[in-house]
């Protein structure tokens, strides 16, 4: 049983450059969902697709945050011209949703640790 | 005022003891607990996960919820060097995915 799989797992970076991160979920897994963490803090909700839909965006999401689930299977997310404040860990997670698999637990990845310099 | 309040520690303990983290929470929507291991540089692990108010007990981990107080514990029994890390609560209500998390306790388990 594979788990949720993250890459790449360290992102150096220049502020104003784009990046982008992918989430492989748990094969069987329809929801997946991104948070971000900061040192010392939880982590805080981003945003979660149940198959390719994005059933949900936090107020977090700027407009230069973006997030894509297309086939309903791993997932991207995309920040466009990068500022210091966005340096954080950004974590993925899927859980598996529906008949009888009503609000599974959530199995989260390793992350992504995005520096900017 | 945060949903959920977690006190951060860093809470040292000798091996062998019996440990007991917090959480307590202001939406009374939340029905559904969980309770996440993390170590440096890696991602939450899931330790407890309950419904509603009551115990569960998996291994050295009872989890208990109490939904008056809306207050939430994890006890860890015979503590061992190997459980030091960020002990991480999370809720949801069940009507969204979104779970919301404690700021997580640091605890140091000293051989």
């Amino acid at each position: 049983d594979t788990g949720v799989s993250q890459n790449p797992r360290h992102k150096i970076t220049k502020r104003g450059q784009n990046v982008t991160f992918r989430c492989d979920p748990i094969s069987e897994h329809n929801r997946l969902y991104w948070y971000r963490q900061t040192l010392g803090q939880g982590p805080e909700f981003l945003t979660y697709f149940q198959n390719e839909a994005q059933l949900e965006k936090s107020r977090l999401l700027s407009d230069r945050f973006s997030a894509e689930r297309p086939k309903g299977s791993f997932s991207t997310l995309e920040i466009q011209r990068t500022e210091q404040g966005d340096s954080a860990m950004y974590l993925c997670a899927s859980s598996p949703y529906g008949q009888g698999l009503l609000n599974q637990p959530q199995h989260f990845g390793d992350g992504t640790r995005l520096s900017i310099l | 005022q945060k949903e959920v309040e977690q006190d951060p520690g860093p809470l040292s303990v000798p091996e062998g003891a019996i440990v007991s983290l917090n959480c307590t929470y202001s939406n009374s929507a939340f029905q559904y607990f969980m309770w996440y291991r993390q170590y440096s540089r890696k991602g939450p692990e899931l330790l407890m996960y309950t419904y509603s108010s009551g115990n569960k007990e998996d291994g050295r981990f009872t989890a208990q919820v109490d939904k008056s107080s809306k207050y939430i514990s994890l006890f860890i029994r015979d503590s061992q060097p190997s459980d030091s890390a960020t002990y991480l609560c999370a809720m949801n209500s069940g009507n969204t995915g979104k779970l919301i998390f404690g700021q997580g306790t640091t605890l140091q388990v000293k051989p």
